[in-house]
């Protein structure tokens, strides 16, 4: 089945560091890829849309200069969050969506997410 | 703007109870609806998944309906077991692409 990857599971960081998570989907190739973030006992928010070989979309309320999305593959994304600080301290999933087929047809599969914590 | 709502926010059963997971949407102009189970601190498991022509789809004890016109949607859970619990996520893909989800059903089978 399909398998979406994500590394680190989780990282500790201090704040003012820069941290890159990557997304990969291991046995399909994925033109769009998604990143949410949830905060504990909250649910999924969707950050921005990430496309490959363009730029990303960013949903309202997300820095786009504070989450860099780079989609420089069919495979892999990759979120580096700039200058991190305790508040960006959450669970980061991304999703990737096959490129076959038709767009309604097919689902995204979720990666296990990335713990970040920000001292 | 999609919004969903998933009723109650937390539910405690004994084992062996059938139960009912509410999830209710504003947009009925979805591609399709997915539940999903996430145990505390981990990432999401795909339970069902249906779509928006489909009314229903079932696996082993679990069976997932959809009204897409009223914008809602249930899972039934078939005589529970403590490995149930669990937090289970509504979400909907809209025509956009963008899947929404809401908030969750905290459950807890007590043995």
């Amino acid at each position: 089945g399909a398998v979406v990857s994500q590394h680190p599971s989780w990282v500790i960081c201090k704040s003012g560091t820069s941290v890159k998570i990557e997304c990969r989907s291991l046995d399909f190739q994925a033109t769009t890829m998604f990143w949410y973030r949830q905060f504990p006992k909250q649910s999924l928010m969707l950050m921005a849309t990430s496309n490959e070989g363009s730029k990303a979309t960013y949903e309202q309320g997300v820095e786009k200069d504070k989450f860099l999305i780079n989609h420089a593959s069919l495979t892999l994304s990759t979120l580096t969050v700039t200058s991190a600080h305790p508040e960006d301290s959450s669970f980061y999933i991304c999703s990737a969506r096959p490129t076959s087929g038709g767009a309604y047809q097919e689902t995204q599969y979720f990666g296990p997410g990335t713990r970040l914590l920000v001292l | 703007k999609q919004e969903v709502t998933q009723i109650p926010a937390a539910l405690s059963v004994p084992e062996g109870e059938n139960l009912v997971l509410n999830c209710s949407f504003t947009d009925s102009a979805i591609y399709n609806l997915q539940w999903f189970r996430q145990d505390p601190g981990k990432g999401l498991t795909s339970l069902l998944l249906i779509q928006s022509s489909q009314r229903e789809q079932t696996s082993g004890r679990l069976n997932a309906s959809l009204d897409k016109s009223s914008g809602r949607s249930t899972l039934y859970i078939a005589a529970s077991q403590p490995g149930d619990s669990a937090t289970y996520l509504c979400a909907v893909r809209n025509r956009d692409d963008k899947i929404i989800f809401g908030k969750g059903t905290r459950l807890h089978i007590l043995p």
